[in-house]
């Protein structure tokens, strides 16, 4: 079983939808990171976050250090969302960081 | 130039070649790093530099090797690459702190190389 696991592995939505992308771990961290990355493969850091709720622009992400889940919430989708999103994680007794496999998004006119 | 640059952008290269890749940031960070991002598969951390030190080695082959002359500048030799070596490698820097933790990391647009 992997460290960070994702949910859905894909996901296409209509444009304006609200989408949300899951990430379970298993291991202690001191934070988590949420990416994007395009088709082209350049990747754009989006959240770092380590309790709490984090908002920018349509973009919202949670976490619960408890439950180790965090959420990456899209609201009014567009096809410039249309990317696969990485989940990230630091654990907090090593200098490692272990990546989720990606959640691809498909965001149709 | 802003943010963390990479050339070059696409290299095919055979087994017995010897190539490098570059890594440019000029956010003023202190560590730098190389990912490498297989079809399917998830990023891979590959090396990090902090404070120009290697740090850490993640069980990497010797036909890679890593060389960071400054905190700004980051190279990736390759020698002797299989097939199975083609993939999408990324550097990254971010600013670090003793205290640890994940700090946040700017991306390269990476290089896509394929070995023939």
């Amino acid at each position: 079983k992997n460290e960070v696991e994702q949910s859905p592995q894909n996901l296409t939505a209509q444009e304006g939808e609200f989408i949300t992308i899951n990430c379970s771990y298993s291991v202690g961290i001191s934070a988590l990171h949420w990416l994007q990355q395009h088709p082209g493969g350049g990747i754009v850091s989006l959240f770092m976050l380590s309790s709490g709720k984090k908002k920018h622009g349509r973009l919202i992400a949670t976490i619960n250090i408890q439950e180790k889940h965090s959420s990456l919430h899209i609201t009014a989708s567009h096809p410039r969302d249309s990317a696969v999103y990485i989940c990230a994680v630091r654990k907090t007794s090593y200098d490692k960081v272990i990546f989720g496999p990606g959640t691809s998004l498909s965001v149709i006119p | 130039e802003t943010g963390v640059t990479q050339t070059p952008r696409h290299l095919v290269m055979g087994m017995t070649n010897k190539k490098s890749l570059k890594c440019e940031q000029h956010l003023g960070h202190n560590a730098m790093y190389w990912y490498k991002q297989s079809a399917k598969k998830p990023l891979e951390l590959m090396f990090v530099y902090n404070f120009k030190e290697q740090t850490e080695n993640n069980s990497v082959p010797s036909r890679f090797s890593p060389e960071c002359p400054n905190s700004s500048h980051l190279f990736l030799h390759l020698h002797t690459l299989q097939p199975e070596d083609s993939a999408l490698y990324l550097c990254a820097s971010s600013q670090v702190s003793v205290a640890g933790g994940l700090h946040e990391q700017f991306f390269g647009p990476g290089t896509r190389l394929t070995v023939l």
